[in-house]
């Protein structure tokens, strides 16, 4: 286990389909993070995950958007209806304690709503 | 919530000289001012961090400095190689907030 996997890397849909996305941390890590990040941005905090429960959810995940930790490893970002705003890079990072130790990021799923 | 400002936008420095890339904060509660790297194309990586119960933190050419009372914190990078060229960011988030919230970003080209 070498780091955070993302799946798929890249992602073209048109809009209004339906995309999930993918995130395996880091196996010891149990804080699961997602963040969103569109060009010339810093990554914008989404949701996070401690173990399976989901403790926060930013404002900028509207009803369309549903994130999931099922057994409090891999992690599902699911976004529905999509729109073209929603064209960004998502990133997923895990961490171990918060505060403690910095995330590490995965290398991100880069969608395109076209 | 939290706020995190950070300047320059773009910096270009020369082979050797050092750069310094600064961050303000809103949270007088934050507590912990990770630094970020990404190169383009690539996923963030930690390079450095710091704890407010420091005020200045090395490794090798990084340092980082941290002004509770101003609320500010910077990036300093001495001895610049092509290496270093990349995208900067800073964050902050305070130990029970899980969430870091990053600055914009400080492209940095490193001019050989």
């Amino acid at each position: 286990d070498t780091g955070v996997s993302q799946d798929p890397r890249h992602k073209i849909t048109k809009r209004g389909q339906n995309v999930t996305f993918r995130c395996d941390p880091i196996s010891e890590h149990n804080r699961l993070y997602w963040y969103r990040q569109t060009l010339g941005q810093g990554p914008e905090f989404l949701t996070y995950f401690q173990n399976e429960a989901q403790l926060e959810k930013s404002r900028l995940l509207s009803d369309r958007f549903s994130a999931e930790r099922p057994k409090g490893s891999f992690s599902t970002l699911e976004i529905q209806r999509t729109e073209q705003g929603d064209s960004a890079m998502y990133l997923c990072a895990s961490s171990l304690r918060q505060g403690l130790d910095g995330y590490t990021f995965g290398s991100g799923t880069r969608l395109t709503v076209v | 919530g939290e706020n995190v400002e950070q300047h320059p936008s773009t910096l270009s420095v020369q082979e050797g000289d050092s750069a310094v890339i600064k961050c303000t904060y809103s949270d007088s509660a934050s507590n912990y001012f990770p630094w970020y790297k990404q190169e383009l194309g690539k996923r963030p990586q930690l390079i450095i961090d710091i704890r407010s119960n420091v005020g200045e933190k090395k490794d090798q050419r990084i340092a980082v400095t941290l002004n509770k009372t101003a609320k500010h914190f910077s990036l300093h990078i001495t001895e610049t190689q092509p290496e270093d060229s990349a995208v900067y960011f800073c964050a902050a988030s305070r130990y029970g907030n899980e969430k870091l919230t990053f600055g914009t970003g400080t492209r940095l080209t490193i001019i050989p």
